[in-house]
């Protein structure tokens, strides 16, 4: 298996723009988590799916930002408009669900700077 | 709130120390501890603990997991350059049937100096 994948690995942008964030998950698993990690603050969980469905976006700092999944094979999380302090690593994972390994496998995150 | 603490938040050892990480956790409905090992780019997963006193070990990493008192540590003996990384613990949380989360604690960042 490939294991999560997203893209793009870095993106530097300025203050304003529209910014796309992509993941495949790992196929046959059930959960989908969208993960922001600063210095400051560690990982923070912003959003998880369960089969597609938006189960806790409690995380999500604000409008600007949103998180689809359109299918079991990719999921986008957006910022419109960005702002610097939008400037981190984002981590796309995915787990198996209940009754198997429950365990998360991270991609290798996207590094998005805000200028 | 669902939280998870870890300390030391920073370490440095020599090549040959041991070391031990804490983690503790405060969560509602937990069903599992990780450890994650942390370098340059994404968490790799070192351990899963789901019962207590039970201890998990693969080659100079061990770890155990105290229910009742609400914690974990990491041990590592033996220490090698390679270690060098941010040690993350995470609480699993949710109803059995319905959901989870993955809670994560602020990391460990180990040194091992040579």
């Amino acid at each position: 298996d490939a294991g999560v994948i997203q893209s793009p690995r870095h993106e530097v942008t300025e203050m304003g723009q529209e910014v796309t964030l992509r993941c495949k998950p790992i196929s046959g698993h059930d959960y989908l988590f969208w993960y922001r990690q600063t210095m400051m603050r560690g990982l923070e969980l912003l959003i998880y799916f369960n089969n597609n469905v938006p189960i806790d976006d409690s995380g999500m700092p604000e409008d600007r930002f949103s998180a689809k999944m359109p299918n079991a094979s990719f999921s986008t999380l957006k910022i419109q408009p960005s702002e610097p302090r939008d400037s981190a690593v984002y981590f796309c994972a995915s787990s198996p669900g209940q009754g198997r390994i429950e365990k998360l496998f991270f991609g290798s995150g996207t590094q998005l700077s805000v200028l | 709130e669902d939280k998870v603490v870890q300390s030391p938040l920073s370490l440095v050892v020599h090549e040959g120390d041991t070391v031990t990480l804490n983690c503790s956790y405060e969560v509602t409905n937990f069903r599992s501890l990780l450890w994650y090992k942390q370098e340059k780019k994404a968490p790799t997963f070192l351990f899963m603990l789901t019962s207590s006193g039970i201890e998990k070990k693969s080659g100079r990493l061990s770890s155990i997991l105290d229910k009742k008192e609400l914690f974990s540590i990491l041990n590592i003996t033996a220490t090698q350059t390679g270690d060098s990384a941010v040690y993350l613990c995470a609480a699993r949380t949710g109803p059995y049937n319905y959901g989870q989360n993955f809670v994560f604690g602020p990391g460990t960042r180990l040194s091992v100096l040579p």
